[in-house]
């Protein structure tokens, strides 16, 4: 597709189960990012992927939460043993990005996010 | 602590109201972005400001990019419902990843 594909777009799981989230970002797009937003809040930074790499992991909450891409692609959101507070929108996001010290980046491309529900 | 912080965190005012939101940070930027998130969506981009001082108009909205190009404001004139959503700044250092704002919320009342 032409655009950020996120699955699946909803997914409501029991506590302690674990989930995977998806990311098909643009193709020939470097850069992937991973935020989280909790409901009428803004972006909370989770992972940045450059290729297959993550040389920014900051942002990950817990040792539960871990991401990986493979192929400089598709990027998979894994989240154990979830917990109520983890419910939110996860929000992928690509940009192509020529690497470091070029002049500026160009937009970042959204998905429509996978809304989580740990009941 | 975020990288480039964001404010007002919220703001709610009455159609036809003038707002400024504000994007600081301590670090220089090659180019910042304007976003903007409509309920159910994901953010899609307004606007790439890359010179410093530099001001970019977008019907009501106005964006400036500050002389060391450390900081961004967008002014929205006369607030319209049809403005209400998430509004976030993005800055590039430099070919290295985009830096997001945690964002601000607007909500504009009829």
């Amino acid at each position: 597709g032409a655009g950020v594909s996120q699955s699946p777009s909803n997914k409501v799981t029991e506590k302690g189960k674990d989930v995977e989230l998806r990311c098909d970002p643009i193709s020939g797009h470097t850069a992937l990012y991973w935020y989280r937003q909790s409901l009428g809040q803004g972006l909370e930074f989770l992972i940045y992927f450059q290729g297959n790499s993550a040389p920014d992991k900051s942002g990950l909450p817990s040792d539960r939460f871990s991401a990986e891409r493979t192929g400089g692609s598709v990027s998979t959101l894994t989240i154990q043993r979830t917990q109520q507070e983890d419910s939110a929108v996860y929000l992928c996001a690509s940009s192509f990005s020529p690497g470091t010290g070029v002049s500026f980046l160009g937009e970042a491309f959204f998905g429509q996010g996978t809304r989580l529900t740990v009941v | 602590t975020q990288l480039l912080e964001q404010s007002p965190q919220f703001l709610s005012i009455q159609e036809g109201e003038n707002l400024t939101v504000y994007c600081n940070s301590s670090s220089v930027f090659s180019s910042l972005q304007w976003y903007r998130q409509e309920p159910g969506e994901g953010p899609v981009l307004l606007v790439t400001v890359v010179t410093g001082g530099e001001v970019k108009k977008l019907k009501r909205l106005t964006f400036q990019f500050g002389d060391a190009r450390k900081d961004s404001s967008l002014h929205i004139t006369a607030a319209q419902p049809g403005d209400t959503g998430l509004y976030l700044c993005a800055g590039d250092r430099y070919g290295n990843k985009l830096v997001f704002g945690a964002g601000t919320i607007l909500r504009v009342k009829s």
